[in-house]
């Protein structure tokens, strides 16, 4: 079955430093990835995503390629702010088209903790 | 309120005692989902309603759980008979549309913990 796979974390970072949470995936087909995030007290909320390899995903400096030769959609900032601290989740949809409802598998998540 | 409610926050249950978690949708989305969410652990998937129709409840990891959406709005999880192993944060999310965009609105969850 389908699978995603995140690194260990907790992740620990000085402000403006570079991140990198890297994620892989095993899926039939051609699934889209996507990454949601969880504040503290929040619900999950959708980052970004993309549907198709070689997509890039981005929103509020974030960004992740989606790589299908290396089954990966690493997510990357290059300055990271106290206010980034959170839970992060890498995962998969099935891209079935219009038969797939959007039944999403996740990875284990990765916490991020920014320092000032 | 503009997102997705759940309510309890928090439930403590007795092993073999019955709960219930309510999920209060975005209005007028048509899709909602339910998910398991274990400590240290991501949201594994449960059941998926398209407004009143269950159309996957291949998640439920045994019948002692049951869902329904019976006016294709509120929904409601019911656990029978809990044991310790139910004990996780169960997350409710919803979607305006049929076909997979990926992007689900989730609630803060039920945090359930079972004696």
């Amino acid at each position: 079955g389908d699978s995603v796979t995140q690194m260990e974390g907790p992740v620990t970072l000085s402000e403006e430093a570079f991140l990198t949470i890297n994620c892989t995936y095993t899926a039939t087909g051609y699934p889209s990835l996507f990454w949601y995030v969880q504040y503290p007290g929040e619900g999950l909320q959708l980052l970004l995503k993309a549907t198709k390899a070689d997509d890039k995903g981005s929103n509020k400096g974030f960004e992740a390629t989606y790589r299908k030769e290396t089954t990966s959609f690493h997510l990357e900032k290059g300055s990271v702010q106290v206010s980034d601290s959170a839970v992060y989740f890498c995962a998969l949809s099935p891209n079935a088209g219009g038969t797939s409802y959007g039944k999403l598998t996740f990875g284990q998540g990765t916490i991020l903790t920014v320092h000032p | 309120g503009a997102g997705v409610s759940q309510s309890p926050r928090y439930k403590v249950a007795k092993r073999g005692q019955d709960v219930a978690l309510r999920c209060d949708p975005i209005s007028g989305h048509v899709s909602l989902f339910w998910y398991q969410q274990a400590l240290g652990q991501g949201p594994e998937f449960l059941t998926y309603f398209q407004n009143e129709a269950q159309l996957d409840k291949s998640g439920l990891p045994s019948d002692r759980f049951f869902a329904e959406r019976p006016e294709g709005s509120v929904s409601t999880l019911k656990i029978q008979r809990t044991q310790q192993e139910d004990s996780a944060v169960y997350l409710c999310a919803s979607s305006p549309a049929r076909v997979d965009t990926g992007e689900l609105f989730f609630g803060e969850g039920s945090r359930l913990t079972v004696l």
